[in-house]
């Protein structure tokens, strides 16, 4: 089947830079996206890799390599704010599903 | 605009019980997206639509049903209600050009938060 795979939780000082990696078990997947939830919320959009590599947002960036099926998502200069749960989501090319990995708890400490 | 927006925000249901959630967008998406979501976990999808008249299962669809007569709104509805089924349900959508959807990003609503008791 198709899934995604990451660490359930990660903790991190403030102003450290974090990665929370995400490994696929497909090779259907077009694609990586990345979403953050603070709890209670709903899940809002980070950034996306469609090709291999470094993709920069400000603080964020993501990576994908899909000879490894395998991408992170690097957070520099944590803030207290940054903690929240994280998401990697594949989109299974053949049909259109979005599938989202079982998430990552990030918490910053002072 | 209002974005994803979905009523009710919260609901109880007896077991056997039958209820629809809904879901309407106002961004002219194609794409809509239903997820479940249980206590510290995961999204699942239980089904999504690329279009009105289009829908298809996710990866958890038993017990739910959908339709798609219009692009702005795609209701979930619940038949039968089990424990199993309490959870926080998110609608979503995006504007899901072909096989370049990957780089379109979900918009999400606020969420249903459903207990069936």
């Amino acid at each position: 089947g198709q899934s995604l795979e990451q660490p359930s939780e990660v903790t991190a000082v403030e102003g450290a830079i974090v990665q929370i990696n995400c490994t696929y078990q497909t090779s259907g997947f077009y694609g990586l996206s990345w979403y953050q939830q603070h709890d209670g919320g709903a899940p809002t959009f980070l950034s996306y890799n469609a090709l291999d590599g470094l993709e920069e947002t400000g603080r964020f960036s993501s990576f994908l390599s899909r000879s490894d099926s395998y991408g992170y998502l690097l957070l520099q200069e944590l803030q207290m704010k940054d903690s929240a749960s994280y998401f990697c989501a594949g989109l299974l090319g053949s049909s259109y599903k979005l599938i989202f990995g079982s998430g990552t708890r990030l918490l910053v400490r002072p | 605009n209002a974005g994803v927006t979905q009523t009710p925000k919260f609901r109880i249901l007896k077991i056997g019980q039958s209820m629809t959630l809904q879901c309407a967008q106002d961004m002219n998406h194609n794409y809509m997206y239903w997820y479940r979501q249980d206590p510290g976990m995961g999204l699942k999808l239980i089904y999504y639509s690329v279009g009105a008249g289009i829908t298809d299962k996710g990866e958890v669809p038993n017990g739910y049903n959908v339709s798609r007569s219009t692009t702005e709104d795609f209701p979930l509805r619940l038949e039968l209600a089990a424990p199993s089924q309490t959870s926080v349900y998110f609608c979503a959508s995006s504007t899901g050009q072909g096989t370049s959807s990957y780089n379109s990003p979900l918009h999400f609503g606020n969420g249903t938060r459903l207990t069936v008791t």
